[in-house]
C-alpha cells in the first residue's frame, strides 16, 4: 500500500522566515497530494492541494511543489506568522483512487515571535 | 454549503462498554464517507470507509465496525471498548457534489477508562 513519509517531525521558525515541510511517497500511481493544517484540539483543515499534472500552485503565502520522477511533494509557507503555528499533515491518494488518501506522520511547526 | 455534524463532541466510557458514534453531511449526495482515529499526539488512522449506502470497507482489523444506513449518515460502533480505543475519532467526507476533497468533521474525543 502507499506509504508517505514526512519530514521534518517538528519545525521552529522565526516570524517572518519561510518554513519547508517534505513528504515522500511509494506508490507511483498516486495522482492527489493534499496538504492539511490541524490546530490544537481542532479538526484538520485542508489549505492546498496539487493534483500529478502540475508541478506546483500557490495560494497567497502558501505553496506546495509536485516532483512526480523522485515521488516527492513539499509544503513551503512564506512570511511566517504566529497562526501559522499548527501540525501540518500531508497525504497522497492511494493508487489512482482520489477517495482513499493516505497520510504523513505531520509536522509541528512553531512559530516565534 | 455543505457541512459535516459528529456527536457526541466528548466521551468517557469504562472498558467493555459499547460505543456509537454518529456522523452526518449536509448540502450533498452520494457523498464518500470515512471515519479516522487520531491517537494523541499522532496522526490519522484511516478505519473504514464507504463510497454508498451499506457498501463498508474496514482498512484495520479490530474491535470497531462501521455502517452507513442512510446516504448521509455514518456510525461507529463498538460492542466492547479497549483501553487502546481511546483517541479522538474523525468523519470525514469527499465526492458527491464536491468533488475529490476530503473535509473533516469537528471530531469526538473518546477516552476509555
Amino acid at each position: 500500500g502507499e506509504n508517505v513519509e514526512q519530514h521534518p517531525s517538528t519545525l521552529s521558525v522565526q516570524e517572518g522566515d519561510s518554513a519547508v515541510i517534505k513528504c515522500t511517497y511509494s506508490d507511483s500511481a498516486s495522482n492527489y497530494f493534499p496538504w492539511y493544517k490541524q490546530e490544537l484540539g481542532k479538526r484538520p483543515q485542508l489549505i492546498i492541494d496539487i493534483r500529478s499534472n502540475v508541478g506546483e500552485k500557490k495560494d497567497q503565502r502558501i505553496a506546495v511543489t509536485l516532483n512526480k520522477t523522485a515521488k516527492h511533494f513539499s509544503l513551503h509557507i512564506t512570511e511566517t506568522q504566529p497562526e501559522d503555528s499548527a501540525v501540518y499533515f500531508c497525504a497522497a491518494s492511494i493508487g489512482s483512487n482520489d477517495y482513499k488518501l493516505s497520510f504523513g506522520a505531520g509536522t509541528t511547526v512553531t512559530v516565534r515571535a | 454549503s455543505q457541512t459535516i455534524h459528529q456527536w457526541p463532541a466528548t466521551l468517557v466510557q469504562p472498558v467493555g462498554s459499547p460505543l456509537s458514534l454518529e456522523c452526518t453531511v449536509e448540502g450533498t449526495s452520494n457523498p464518500n464517507l470515512y471515519w479516522y482515529r487520531q491517537a494523541a499526539g499522532r496522526g490519522l488512522q484511516l478505519l473504514f470507509y464507504s463510497v454508498g449506502i451499506g457498501q463498508i470497507s474496514s482498512e484495520v482489523p479490530q474491535n470497531l465496525s462501521a455502517s452507513r444506513p442512510q446516504d448521509r449518515q455514518f456510525i461507529l460502533s463498538s460492542k466492547k471498548l479497549l483501553l487502546s480505543d481511546s483517541g479522538f475519532y474523525l468523519c470525514a467526507w469527499s465526492g458527491g457534489t464536491g468533488g475529490y476533497e476530503q473535509y473533516f468533521g469537528p471530531g469526538t474525543r473518546l477516552t476509555v477508562t
